[in-house]
């Protein structure tokens, strides 16, 4: 069975722009959270989606926003880009929303701001 | 604020030894997971740890929570080349999101 998979690999953008990453989740899983990774740093949660509704959401500002689809896939939208947005964005996936159903990551999306 | 902290930051041996990683805080965490990331891919869960005091092993790695919950350690007896990794624990938060450690960078020599 594929694994979480994520759109595109890399991107490069400047500042100022607006960028959206993709994710598709494991068949039949119904959440997906989204992900910051900072070099050097771990994970921060951004975003989780449960049944194409928000289920929380980290502290990030309003120029982060994500939606889920109802085949189950979801987007995360960056607006007004800045160099501390460049990270590594990793999206997971878990077949229910609850914080001990184990998250399986994608390989990632790395973004960088010039 | 609920942190992990996580050490040592670094870690390069050689392979066939030991080495331990710590995963702190002077909070209470309801459970804390390890996970391992490669370069280009993302974390792979390991384990997850519940009950104070509890230990797991996965083959090589041992996994340990503390008796307070407030911290917990991996393991690896006869480290090997292919345990290299980033090695990081995230614990539950208070607001029942995963509160992340910066991480383990771990490099076995052969």
């Amino acid at each position: 069975d594929a694994g979480v998979t994520q759109s595109p690999t890399h991107l490069i953008k400047t500042r100022g722009q607006q960028v959206t990453l993709r994710c598709s989740p494991i068949s039949g899983h119904k959440s997906v959270s989204w992900y910051q990774q900072v070099l050097g740093q771990g994970p921060q949660f951004i975003f989780q989606y449960y049944e194409k509704e928000e289920r929380g959401r980290g502290n990030f500002p309003d120029r982060f926003s994500a939606r889920q689809f109802p085949n189950y896939s979801s987007e995360l939208n960056v607006n007004a880009l800045l160099l501390g947005d460049s990270a590594l964005y990793l999206c997971a996936s878990s077949v229910l929303a609850g914080i001990t159903d184990t998250q399986y990551f994608g390989p990632g999306t790395r973004l960088t701001v010039l | 604020t609920q942190l992990l902290e996580q050490s040592p930051q670094f870690l390069s041996i050689q392979e066939g030894e030991n080495l331990t990683v710590y995963c702190n805080s002077s909070s209470v965490f309801s459970s804390l997971q390890w996970y391992r990331q490669e370069p280009g891919e993302g974390p792979v869960l390991l384990v997850t740890v519940v009950t104070g005091g509890e230990v797991k092993k996965l083959k090589r790695l041992t996994f340990q929570f503390g008796d307070a919950r407030k911290d917990s350690s991996l393991h690896i007896t006869a480290a090997q080349p292919g345990d290299t990794g980033l090695y990081l624990c995230a614990g539950v938060g208070s607001n029942y999101q995963l509160i992340w450690g910066a991480g383990t960078k771990l490099i076995i020599k052969p």
